[in-house]
């Protein structure tokens, strides 16, 4: 069946680091690939997307590629600020509608 | 409304009892989504809607669960004879057709005690 891994957290760095979260999927077919975000009190909250193979989402400074040869979808970011403090989800749409299938969250602490 | 809304936000019940999850989507959505997600855990699936019929339900632990959506808007998450094991923060989503961005809820967070 299809899943995702990502790494384990939590994550913890200095304001301006340089962030990445690895995540691997195993699927059948082509799957939609997504960073999901949920801040600190808040709902879950799409970060950035990429539907077919060497597709790079990029939003708020985040970015992350479809990577078909490796079937990963890194998330990274150049500085992260304090901000960026929250637990980040990797997940895929295997389906032709809207099911999503996550991975485990990995936890974000950035410090001043 | 602007927002996925869930309500309660969070719920304690006793071993044993029923209980109701009420989800009020972004209006004109037509695809309706549960999830559950357990402390460390993501999110998983348990049932889509389009429109008033659950298209899929295969995410649904067991015969306990069970799920509606009468007129196509609002949504409620039945859960009978509740267990320990049923504690997790219940996520709705939202989207305008099935395969577009979902939008979540806060969830519900669930304790049976």
């Amino acid at each position: 069946g299809n899943s995702v891994t990502q790494m384990e957290g939590p994550v913890t760095l200095s304001e301006e680091a340089f962030l990445t979260i690895n995540c691997t999927y195993t699927a059948t077919g082509y799957p939609s690939l997504f960073w999901y975000v949920q801040y600190p009190g808040e709902g879950l909250q799409l970060l950035l997307k990429a539907t077919k193979a060497d597709d790079k989402g990029s939003n708020k400074g985040f970015e992350a590629t479809y990577r078909k040869e490796t079937t990963s979808f890194h998330l990274e970011k150049g500085s992260v600020q304090v901000s960026d403090s929250a637990v980040y989800f990797c997940a895929l749409k295997a389906d032709s509608w809207g099911k999503l299938q996550f991975g485990a969250g990995t936890q974000v602490v950035v410090t001043p | 409304g602007a927002g996925v809304s869930q309500t309660p936000s969070n719920k304690v019940t006793e071993k044993g009892k029923y209980v109701e999850l009420r989800c009020d989507p972004i209006s004109g959505h037509t695809a309706l989504y549960w999830y559950r997600q357990s402390l460390g855990q993501g999110p998983e699936f348990l049932i889509y809607f389009q429109g008033t019929g659950a298209a899929d339900d295969s995410g649904l632990p067991n015969d306990r669960f069970f799920a509606v959506r009468p007129e196509g808007s609002v949504s409620t998450l039945k859960i009978q004879r509740t267990e320990r094991g049923d504690s997790a923060v219940y996520l709705c989503a939202s989207s305008s057709t099935g395969n577009t961005e979902a939008f979540f809820g806060q969830g519900t967070r669930l304790t049976v005690v």
